[in-house]
């Protein structure tokens, strides 16, 4: 199957200070993205859409100024985790559609966030 | 909200068939069905997905109902790299975009 990379896996911070984590699909293209976040024994919470070129999507309750996404190619999402809290710690996934084949949604590995 | 219901959790013994069942009585005509996987602390994993007809792959197969409110994802013999979180999603249409909502899934456990 197709594959979703993430950058990086794990990242450690302060609180206060900003971090970045990408999300590229390595062999397909992916006109839309997602991202996710999960807390430990929890399901995955959908918290943004995001489509090439245009802005993110955001879900009910997930505030757009601080978890900020950019999909500024058909292989590349970001999303920046702006003054972080500890209560921002978690495991973010990413997530790509692959419109050439099945409407088939692939998953990164996701992405360990620790803010002390 | 995920349109799905599904049990916390589920035993099979290994290498026997992993029956796993889901409820989606809500779903609407153009709805898919997905199913995916994630073991500990790695991202979900797409296993299969279907619409109306029964899906088979490499992986395992999906039996959908005639009326569509429910599915059963099988494993035919079950391993003990099977042993893990169960997701069935119905992708729906939302604000002009699809998504997989997750609910919370079946912890499948795979006994040798």
């Amino acid at each position: 199957g197709a594959v979703v990379s993430q950058h990086p896996s794990w990242v450690i911070c302060k609180s206060g200070t900003s971090v970045k984590i990408e999300c590229r699909s390595l062999d397909f293209q992916a006109t839309t993205m997602f991202w996710y976040r999960q807390f430990p024994k929890q399901s995955l919470m959908l918290m943004a859409t995001s489509n090439e070129g245009s802005k993110a999507t955001y879900e009910q309750g997930v505030e757009k100024d601080k978890f900020l996404i950019n999909h500024a190619s058909l292989t590349l999402s970001t999303l920046t985790v702006t003054s972080a809290h500890p209560e921002d710690s978690s495991f973010y996934i990413c997530s790509a559609r692959d419109h050439e084949g099945f409407n088939e949604q692939y998953f990164g590995p996701g992405t360990r966030l620790t803010v002390t | 909200d995920a349109k799905t219901t599904q049990p916390p959790s589920m035993d099979c013994a290994e290498g026997r068939a992993a029956n796993l069942p889901c409820n989606h009585s809500t779903i609407s005509g153009n709805e898919y069905v997905y199913w995916y996987r994630q073991i500990h602390s790695q991202g979900p994993q797409y296993i299969i997905h279907g619409l109306k007809n029964n899906e088979t792959n490499e992986m395992a197969s999906l039996i959908i109902t005639e009326d569509r409110k429910s599915s059963t994802l099988i494993l035919p013999h079950a391993t003990l790299r099977d042993t893990a979180v169960y997701y069935c999603i119905v992708r729906v249409f939302n604000r002009g975009a699809q998504k997989l909502v997750f609910g919370q899934g079946t912890r499948l456990t795979i006994n040798p």
